[in-house]
C-alpha cells in the first residue's frame, strides 16, 4: 500500500490565502522532511521535523509522530509559493531510504 | 556554503551516445545519494554512497547505468549507451551523517534534466 500519502494533491488560491498540506505515513519514522520543488524544478528544504512544531517566518510545520502525520501551513501565500510540496521520511527499518509523498501541487493566483 | 552543485543543468543527447552527469557535494558531507524523478514514477534514489563507497545501488535501472565517487568532493553518474527512456531530471543530494544516518538532512542540488532523443 501507499508509505507517504499527501493531500490534496492540486490546491489553487488567491494570493494572501492560508492553506494547510497534509502527510500521512504508514509507520514509524526517524526522519521527515518538506520539500518546495519550484516551477524551475529546484528542490529547497523547508523543514527537518521528524516530530514537534517548527516556524520558519510564514511557512510553519508540526508532525505528531504518534498519530503518523505531518501538517505543513503556509500562511499570506504569495505567488512565489507556487509549486510542489512534497513530503518524504525515513522509516525506523532504514537508515537513509528517503520514501516519497507524490506532492501537493501548490498553485497561487495574483 | 555553494550548496550541492550539478552540472551540466540541461543535457540534449542522441540515443546510444555516453552522458555523464557530475555532482559536488557540500563540503564536510558524507553521504552523497543519487535520484532521478520522473512524471510516472517521482523520485526514486538511483544509488547512495557513505564515505565515497557504494553502500545501496540496488535502484540502479541496469547495467547502462554506473556511478563513481573518487573523493569525497565529486561524484558522477554516467549511463552509456543512452536510450530515450532515460530522460528524466536527475538530482545529487548530500548530507553529514553523523550518529544516526536517518536523522540527517539530505540537501538537493539544482538537478540535470537529460533529454536523450
Amino acid at each position: 500500500g501507499i508509505q507517504v500519502e499527501q493531500s490534496p494533491p492540486d490546491l489553487i488560491l488567491q494570493e494572501g490565502a492560508n492553506s494547510t498540506l497534509r502527510c500521512n505515513f504508514s509507520d514509524s519514522v526517524n526522519n521527515l522532511q518538506w520539500f518546495h520543488q519550484n516551477p524551475w524544478g529546484q528542490l529547497i528544504n523547508l523543514f527537518y521535523i521528524p516530530s514537534g512544531t517548527k516556524q520558519n517566518g510564514r511557512l510553519s510545520a508540526t508532525t505528531v509522530a504518534t498519530e503518523r502525520y505531518s501538517l505543513l501551513y503556509i500562511s499570506s501565500s504569495q505567488t512565489t509559493d507556487s509549486g510542489v510540496y512534497f513530503c518524504a521520511v525515513i522509516f525506523m527499518d532504514s537508515n537513509y531510504q528517503l520514501i516519497w509523498g507524490a506532492g501537493t501541487k501548490l498553485i497561487i493566483k495574483p | 556554503d555553494a550548496g550541492v552543485i550539478q552540472s551540466p543543468r540541461h543535457e540534449v543527447t542522441e540515443m546510444g551516445q555516453e552522458v555523464t552527469l557530475r555532482c559536488k557535494p557540500i563540503s564536510g558531507h558524507n553521504s552523497l545519494f543519487w535520484y532521478r524523478q520522473t512524471m510516472m514514477r517521482g523520485l526514486e534514489l538511483l544509488i547512495y554512497f557513505n564515505n565515497n563507497v557504494p553502500i545501496d545501488d540496488s535502484g540502479m535501472p541496469e547495467d547502462r547505468f554506473s556511478a563513481k565517487m573518487p573523493n569525497a568532493s565529486f561524484s558522477t553518474l554516467k549511463i552509456q549507451p543512452s536510450e530515450p527512456r532515460d530522460s528524466a531530471v536527475y538530482f545529487c543530494a548530500s548530507s553529514l551523517a553523523s550518529g544516526a544516518l536517518a536523522k540527517n538532512i539530505q540537501y538537493f542540488g539544482a538537478g540535470t534534466r537529460l533529454s536523450v532523443l
